[in-house]
């Protein structure tokens, strides 16, 4: 059964504007959350996490918000660029499990 | 820098064969991770490991078994290769802490062809 899903396999934005990718989980019990970002033949990197204590945490162009009420998270880069072009992928585990769940993916193509 | 490292980027194999895909890391985490990740399934786990010798199972763990012989090493090895077990494997590992501030950081994966 999926604890974490993402919903939208793709996304196309174009150059400069926002992207908003959205992941929903299931596991009330789930308290940090992490985005990855990944290429092509390449593994996952991290790219921006959020704790539970919080509903919003940002990096630079990037941004997590967290809605737990409703059991959902949503990255938004702003202003997408062509390099942003990549799988994300949407994780959560909870404070006392060494798991980590993650979502299916949203294929991201920024276009110039 | 984290440093998690894989034997192989490609490998192909037939039916049958046993495989060995090795990882490596050098941060000294205690937990490691494999996963396999496939198109529209995202990544799932097979097995991860949380201290020496010690192993728990994923979700997928059939067809597949792991060593953890020394801290910076795990090892996932498929006993018979079937085709359907042609997949991207990814390695990971993390530092456990009751805190907040847990991030897996991944191999660069190995593209696995069974025929």
């Amino acid at each position: 059964d999926q604890q974490v899903k993402q919903n939208s396999p793709s996304l196309s934005v174009q150059e400069g504007r926002i992207s908003i990718l959205n992941c929903d989980y299931t596991n009330s019990m789930f308290d940090y959350f992490l985005w990855y970002k990944k290429y092509p033949a390449e593994g996952p990197t991290f790219l921006i996490s959020i704790s539970s204590i919080k509903d919003k945490n940002e990096d630079g162009r990037f941004t997590v918000f967290l809605n737990k009420s409703a059991k959902h998270l949503s990255l938004h880069i702003v202003p997408s660029q062509p390099g942003d072009s990549a799988v994300y992928f949407c994780a959560a585990s909870t404070n006392t499990g060494n798991q980590f769940y993650f979502g299916t993916g949203t294929s991201l193509t920024v276009i110039p | 820098d984290v440093k998690v490292t894989q034997s192989s980027r490609y490998l192909v194999k037939r039916t049958g064969e046993k495989v060995f895909l090795e990882c490596v890391q050098d941060m000294d985490h205690e937990n490691m991770f494999w996963y396999r990740q496939d198109p529209g399934l995202g990544l799932r786990l097979i097995y991860f490991s949380y201290d020496v010798k010690m192993k728990e199972k994923g979700d997928i763990p059939e067809g597949y078994s792991v060593s953890r012989e020394k801290k910076e090493r795990f090892s996932l090895i498929l006993e018979s290769a079937s085709t359907n077990q042609t997949s991207m494997y990814l390695c990971a590992s993390t530092h456990w802490t009751s805190g907040h501030k847990r991030t897996q950081y991944f191999g660069p994966g190995t593209r696995l062809l069974v025929l």
